[in-house]
């Protein structure tokens, strides 16, 4: 079966710090990665997906970036946190071709001070 | 461009009372929908999903779905709450070669005794 992994669960990082939280699958190959934020109250805002190691597309203009290393892997990336990058951060997967249902991480916990 | 509209907030429900969550969708073919439910502080867990056929679908908790074309709606129904339905609960959208969902803004379920 697969899962997936995100760690840490929780951060506490000060404003502009670096940021890096990672994403890992397991017990499938070439999955569709997706970066998710969560504001306080709020919906899903989607950050970034993947279809491929290299590939990323972007739906949000931030100061946040994604990458994907290795098949099974997606990082979310800052150089410089802002006050507003505070939230929760989901990770999800979905088997390409699949229609596309998506199976979630257990999240990141984010706050900003 | 897909979009989905879950209109209600916030709902309280005394337990042992029936429930139903409404979503809107908007798209102009077939739509693949999904319903999935969110615990506070926890990923979002996959409670069920349409993609064709039966237009009445069954998912895990005990929990129903009724997909009506006619009315663009996909509502979310259970016979007996039980106080651990307590959640945040997630309408989405998705469609055939689109790798991404789209989500409404959530429904938070508060159970009274």
């Amino acid at each position: 079966s697969q899962t997936i992994h995100q760690w840490p669960a929780t951060l506490v990082q000060p404003v502009g710090s670096p940021l890096s939280l990672e994403c890992t699958v397991e017990g499938t190959s070439n999955p569709n990665l997706y970066w998710y934020r969560q504001a306080a109250g709020r919906g899903l805002q989607l950050l970034f997906y993947s279809v491929g190691i290299g590939q990323i597309s972007s739906e949000v203009p931030q100061n946040l970036s994604a990458s994907r290393p290795q098949d099974r892997q997606f990082i979310l990336s800052s150089k410089k946190l802002l006050l507003s990058d505070s939230g929760f951060y989901l990770c999800a997967w979905s088997k390409a071709g699949a229609r596309y249902e998506q199976y979630f991480g257990p999240g990141t916990r984010l706050t900003v001070t | 461009a897909q979009s989905v509209t879950q209109p209600d907030i916030h709902i309280t429900v005394s337990e042992g009372a029936s429930l139903e969550l409404r979503c809107n969708y908007s798209y102009g073919a077939t739509p693949y929908l999904f319903w999935y439910v969110q615990s506070p502080g926890q990923g979002l867990q996959l409670l069920l999903k349409y993609f064709s056929g039966d237009t009445l679908v069954q998912g895990i908790k005990g929990f129903e779905a009724e997909f009506k074309r006619s009315q663009s709606s996909f509502n979310l129904r259970k016979p007996s709450v039980h106080w651990s339905d307590a959640a945040e609960y997630f309408c989405a959208v998705g469609s055939f070669g689109n790798e991404k969902l789209t989500f409404g803004t959530g429904t938070r379920l508060t159970i009274i005794p």
